[in-house]
């Protein structure tokens, strides 16, 4: 069985400042890890997953994720945050199975003031 | 190259009636899955299809939901006798494999149940 938790469901910063947004996740086997961003009335974008190898994982506009085994999370981050930035922002994991299935976390919104 | 396509994009429907959603996959992917997203939260997991064959429907409410996805078209999610509590966002993503094979994901379609 697999789960994810996302902490915190509506996260604010200003312009500029980090972003962090928490992601923890069970899972029985070794997960595949994703973060997808969902703009208002579209569908999910994936920012970045992690599978295997390296455990801190770029991805598309400046984000990144670092796979922590140990503490089985799998936190998102950006040093400078921007207003296009604002959306919804889902954790997801993935079973090393042929069930192929995702499940994901319920979502946080961000928020970004000038 | 295409992305997901989900048709139609918005879906009215009374109470009782047939909604049919349709989705076409990424071209060269054979693998969709459907998903549910209610309002203020995640999505969930409803069925995960290969060619003609269900796969996984682990999610799918045991009664009036049905999927497939047939040799030739594109897969249909049907739901029938519609209910209020229907009404939601339905997400189809494809892939090319399992695990942690990217799902890309389609913009959705948004049922509404009067």
């Amino acid at each position: 069985a697999q789960s994810v938790t996302q902490l915190g469901s509506h996260v604010s910063v200003s312009e500029g400042a980090l972003v962090l947004l928490r992601c923890n996740y069970s899972s029985s086997v070794p997960p595949y890890l994703f973060w997808y961003v969902q703009y208002p009335n579209q569908g999910l974008q994936l920012l970045l997953k992690y599978t295997t190898g390296a455990t801190l994982v770029k991805g598309i506009n400046g984000f990144e994720a670092e796979f922590k085994k140990s503490e089985t999370s799998f936190h998102l981050t950006k040093p400078s945050a921007h207003m296009s930035d604002a959306a919804e922002y889902f954790c997801a994991v993935s079973e090393n199975t042929n069930a192929g299935k995702s499940t994901f976390g319920d979502g946080t919104t961000l928020t970004v003031k000038p | 190259n295409a992305g997901v396509m989900q048709n139609p994009r918005h879906l009215v429907r009374r109470r009782g009636q047939e909604a049919r959603l349709r989705c076409s996959p990424m071209k060269g992917h054979s693998h969709v899955y459907w998903y549910r997203q209610l309002p203020e939260e995640g999505l969930k997991f409803m069925v995960y299809l290969q060619k003609e064959n269900i796969i996984d429907e682990s999610g799918m409410p045991k009664e009036r939901f049905s999927a497939e996805f047939p040799k030739e078209g594109p897969s249909i999610l049907r739901i029938q006798q519609v209910v209020r509590g229907d009404s939601a966002a339905y997400f189809c993503a494809s892939s090319s494999g399992t695990g942690g094979d990217t799902q890309y994901f389609g913009p959705g379609t948004r049922l509404t149940v009067l």
